[in-house]
């Protein structure tokens, strides 16, 4: 089966305690992208990357970190959350050369930061 | 100014219910459209993209008009499983950049 998957789908942390949320996906997609979604402000694109070994900021990349080491794989690194970042976080994927672009998203991650 | 703006709603309606959303982009120069469905917090799902011609699926119609710079969405003949939120979203001349709205959320009422 295509899928996106996150782990961990909830993680409540504390401020300072470095943190990984792992992406995953089987479709062979050489996009993949992170995002934040919070009341009011929709999705908001946090970091993408294109192919393996190379990323890009998205609209708020600050206190993030990602890596893009194997075509399947885009952690999100959390080097020092602070509360700000308690979000649910979804990632995404789509292969570069479809024409509609479709976006397959995993479940997300609720992450809460204390 | 957002990117994508849209109206929150709810809009609350009765089943076989006609309902339209619309939406903003401020990127005259933005190269796709597509609106997603996304239930009760869980993760967005496409439910079509929006040509130029505009383009039809089943119930659901949507028009995109790049001269006003808005986007829409029609539901015919509303269901119950037709509850959601539906979130517009625009990829902008950057070809990797997606920008969503905020959302507009559907309750369709028996």
């Amino acid at each position: 089966e295509a899928q996106v998957t996150q782990n961990p789908r909830y993680l409540i942390t504390v401020t300072g305690k470095k943190l990984t949320v792992t992406c995953s996906q089987n479709m062979n997609h050489e996009y993949m992208s992170w995002y934040r979604q919070d009341p009011g402000l929709g999705l908001r694109q946090i970091y993408y990357s294109m192919n393996v070994e190379v990323t890009d900021k998205g609209d708020v990349p600050e206190g993030y970190k990602v890596s893009r080491k194997e075509k399947r794989n885009f952690p999100l690194i959390l080097e020092s959350p602070s509360p700000n970042q308690t979000s649910l976080y979804f990632c995404a994927s789509r292969s570069s050369g479809a024409p509609t672009d479709t976006q397959y998203f995993g479940p997300g991650t609720r992450l809460t930061v204390l | 100014r957002k990117e994508v703006e849209q109206d929150p709603g709810p809009f609350n309606v009765p089943e076989g219910a006609t309902v339209a959303f619309n939406c903003t982009y401020s990127n005259s120069a933005s190269q796709s459209f597509f609106w997603y469905r996304q239930d009760c917090r869980k993760e967005p799902k496409l439910l079509m993209s929006v040509y130029s011609s505009g383009n039809e699926d089943g119930r659901f119609t949507a028009q995109l008009n790049r001269a006003s710079q808005y986007i829409s969405l029609l539901i015919r003949d509303s269901k119950l499983s037709d509850s959601a939120t539906y979130l517009c979203v625009v990829k902008g001349d950057n070809f990797n950049k997606f920008y969503f709205g905020s959302g507009t959320k559907l309750n369709v009422k028996p």
